[in-house]
């Protein structure tokens, strides 16, 4: 069983403060990818990974910035929280033919 | 830009009763669709996908159409039950490849007893 897992499932931070949202995958994917999920709008792709080192930006990536320094390990960065920041964050991971996407259970985050 | 959508927001139906959910696509050069499905709480979770060279692919009491002259996708899930309550999200990729699925904002199944 693929199994994608992230370091919290809820979170509350400070406007201001640096934070970090882990994200692990056992299946030796090359992909991974961060989607915030908002209501009314859907996920969003913030950054993406096709392999160790690598990183691209996606459709909203302004505020973060990713570190994928091992292939099973992909986190996001938050460099000075803000309140619009406050989101669902959801990590997924998939093969190199970029198909299916198997998805972590989320990281509710709250900035006040 | 492009996008992915579905047409309502949320759908009742009665238990048993046979569900349809739509998405429509933009994109032309999409090759590659997902159904997923995301329980309260939860990720979401793979349930069908289907590439731009079928029109119809079928698993277990869920079928996904494919319409490739008018961009349209559907969902139909056979004898629904209590525990398909959940959002579901049409997904795209155009043209394979690792960029991320472009996602539509999802529709909220309802299963009324």
């Amino acid at each position: 069983d693929v199994k994608v897992t992230q370091s919290s499932r809820y979170l509350v931070k400070r406007t201001g403060e640096k934070v970090f949202l882990e994200c692990v995958q056992d299946m030796d994917h090359e992909n991974m990818f961060w989607y915030r999920q908002d209501p009314g709008l859907g996920l969003r792709l913030i950054y993406f990974s096709y392999d160790v080192k690598m990183k691209e930006k996606g459709d909203i990536p302004e505020g973060y910035s990713v570190s994928r320094e091992k292939k099973e390990r992909f986190s996001l960065i938050l460099e000075s929280a803000s309140t619009n920041q406050t989101s669902m964050y959801l990590c997924a991971s998939s093969h190199p033919t970029g198909d299916e996407q198997f998805f972590g259970p989320g990281t509710r985050l709250t900035v006040l | 830009g492009e996008s992915v959508g579905l047409h309502l927001p949320t759908l009742s139906v009665q238990e048993g009763d046979n569900s349809i959910i739509n998405c429509a696509y933009s994109n032309s050069a999409s090759d590659y669709f997902i159904w997923y499905k995301q329980e309260s709480g939860k990720g979401p979770q793979f349930i069908i996908d289907i590439r731009s060279n079928m029109d119809k692919r079928q698993g277990q009491r869920v079928t996904v159409l494919l319409n490739k002259t008018v961009k349209h996708l559907s969902l139909q899930i056979a004898a629904t039950q209590p525990g398909d309550s959940a959002v579901y999200f049409c997904a795209e990729i155009p043209g394979g490849g690792a960029d991320g699925l472009t996602f539509g904002k999802g529709t909220h199944l309802i299963i009324q007893p």
